[in-house]
This record gives structure tokens, sequence and C-alpha cells, in this order.
């Protein structure tokens, strides 16, 4: 079974403070892994994703196999940054049953 | 707006009644997934549709919960005899064959409290 652990609930920085919301998975294959991004009275939506190794709204993330980690960095936080932040995971080999995490929050302060 | 749409946005309802909601996906898109969230937690998987077929359900989803998308479009959950534990957050969401990652488009979720 897999399972995505965001160890934070809450993550709180000032601007210009670099970011880094963690993401840890347990999956015995290979992941494909997300992060998803609410802000305030929006809805869900996607921030990025590691095949795309692309680099988001100043964003970007890893996945580092050998610790099944999949960080989220952002070297000048920014106060638009505040939201909440999702580590989703999709299992390989044709099922597409997404596993979040439980989310966690950034507080970016002026 | 041709994101996806669900409704209704919110939903007050006495334990012991049913409630139904219903999601419009994005057109082009032939896989509809259900999740429910409640506070503080992620969204949690309910089932998921690949055009009309339901391909999985959870072990979340009691048989109180059923779940439809006849001729593939829109989608429609059912909860039977509700309880108060049922209050959560209801997202459906929408995505496309395109690659293999599976891009999901969330809807506004519907908002449900039983009293």
């Amino acid at each position: 079974a897999q399972r995505v652990t965001q160890p934070e609930k809450l993550l709180s920085v000032f601007k210009g403070a670099p970011v880094e919301l963690k993401c840890n998975y347990s999956y015995s294959g290979s992941p494909e892994l997300f992060w998803y991004v609410q802000y305030s009275r929006q809805r869900l939506q996607l921030l990025l994703r590691h095949i795309s190794r692309e680099s988001i709204k100043g964003f970007t993330a890893d996945l580092n196999k050998g610790e099944t980690s999949f960080h989220l960095k952002k070297p000048f936080a920014q106060e638009e940054d505040s939201a909440m932040y999702y580590c989703a995971l999709l299992a390989s080999g044709g099922s597409y049953i997404p596993t979040f995490g439980r989310g966690t929050s950034l507080i970016v302060h002026p | 707006d041709t994101g996806v749409s669900q409704n209704p946005r919110h939903k007050i309802t006495k334990r012991g009644q049913n409630v139904t909601f219903r999601c419009d996906p994005i057109s082009e898109h032939n896989r509809l997934y259900w999740y429910r969230q409640t506070l503080g937690q992620g969204p949690e998987f309910l089932t998921y549709f690949q055009n009309e077929a339901q391909l999985e359900k959870s072990r979340l989803l009691s048989d109180r919960f059923s779940a439809e998308r006849p001729k593939g479009s829109f989608s429609t959950l059912e909860i039977q005899r509700t309880e108060q534990g049922d209050s959560a957050m209801y997202l459906c969401a929408s995505s496309s064959r395109s690659g293999p990652t599976d891009t999901q488009y969330f809807g506004p979720g519907t908002r449900l409290t039983v009293l």
C-alpha cells in the first residue's frame, strides 16, 4: 500500500526566506509524484509534477528515490505563496488512484 | 468557465436523509474521480470512472454510497441514510489520458453538513 507523509501541518516563514515543504512517500514501485496547491477560497490545482522537472512560480521539487522524498523548495518565499500544499503519489502500473498527504499550510509573513 | 463544476456547493441535511451531488467534468476528459476531504486531511479517494465504467472503489465507500456516470459525461454521488460522520467536503476531479501522468483538475467541492 502506498502512503504519503507531510510531517509539517504548518510552516511559517518571512518574505524572502527559503522554503522547503517536506514530503516522504512509501511505495514499492516507481511512483509519479505531484504537488498540488490550494490558495484561499480557490480550488485545488496542480503546481508541479516530478516527471516534468519544471519550475513553477519559483518552486522546484526533486524526486529522491533513495530517501523516498519529494520535497518542495523555493529559494525566496513571497506573500502570495501562502496556501495549502498537498503532496500526492500516483502508483505506476496502470492504477490511477492517487494518494494525498494531509497537507502543509504555508504562511509567508511580510 | 470550462473547468470542473459541482452542484450544490453546500448542502445541509438531517441525519438519515439521502443526498445527491453532481459533478460536470471538463468535456473532453474521460476520467472522473470522487474524493472526500475532512478538516486537516488531504483528499481521500472514493471512486473513479473511466468513461461510464466505474473502475475502482475505495474501502471507504460503504454500501450507503453510490456513484454513477451515465454516458460517460456528468457524474452523481448519492449518500443514503446520511450520518454525522459523512460531514465533509466532497471533491470531484477529472483528467484525460495524456501520457504517463494523470493531471487532475478539481472542482470547487460540495460541502456536506449532516445535523
